[in-house]
């Protein structure tokens, strides 16, 4: 079974240029989330998705930050302008919410690096 | 809100020893779950151990254990026979039994040394 799968891995922009990060979970998984690693720290989340809605988006900066996931499959992280903080490691992660244990499945992550 | 503290940034241990992790956390639940996650430099975070809080007994997984203790929020990790596959950032995290979203300390990185 496959993972979940991000692209790209690596991405170099300068700063105030658009970026977006691209995330297929795991078949069948209805729960999506994106989370925010900045270097040596843990992960903290920026958006969950149950299918198509986000249902926690609180962390997310809406000033620059927007994600999508149309038809409850993949999603689409974009920030626009893209600053110097902005660098950092996103991670993508999905689970299958039922009863029971939400166990999160994580994807490679992307690497943004804002010059 | 939860939190979770991690107090020591980096261990190191010779091959085939045990190491031990320490996290702490607070919360102000009584159902939940607690994990721990291995996050090598592929960056690929893989889980590695949990545990529900409602089971009294530690969880083991293989060469991985961990000493529970609720009462004191204590949740550490034994990583025992060490083996170089095992160098990674090491994070501990927490989740709300009825909930989906984890919560996670600043990691201790593991060098396991030949």
């Amino acid at each position: 079974e496959a993972g979940v799968v991000q692209s790209p891995r690596y991405k170099i922009i300068e700063k105030k240029q658009p970026v977006a990060f691209w995330c297929n979970p795991i078949s069948g998984h209805n729960t999506l989330y994106w989370y925010l690693q900045n270097l040596g720290q843990g992960p903290e989340l920026l958006i969950r998705y149950e299918n198509e809605e986000a249902v926690d988006d609180s962390q997310l900066p809406k000033d620059r930050f927007s994600a999508e996931r149309l038809k409850g499959v993949d999603s689409t992280l974009k920030i626009q302008p893209a600053e110097l903080g902005d660098s950092a490691v996103y991670l993508c992660a999905s689970s299958f919410s039922g009863t029971g244990l939400n166990e999160q499945f994580f994807g490679p992550g992307t690497r943004l690096t804002v010059l | 809100a939860q939190t979770v503290t991690q107090s020591q940034p980096e261990m190191s241990v010779q091959e085939a020893e045990t190491v031990t992790l320490s996290c702490t956390y607070d919360t102000s639940e009584n159902n939940y779950y607690l994990f721990w996650y291995k996050q090598p430099p592929s960056r690929q975070m893989i889980l590695v151990i949990r545990q529900e809080a409602y089971k009294q007994q530690n969880a083991t997984e293989n060469r991985f254990s961990v000493n529970f203790q609720k009462a004191a929020k204590s949740f550490s990790l034994k990583i025992s026979d060490s083996q170089l596959g095992d160098t990674a950032m090491y994070f501990c995290a927490f989740m709300k039994a009825a909930g989906n979203k984890l919560t996670f300390g600043g990691g201790t990185r593991v060098l396991v040394k030949p």
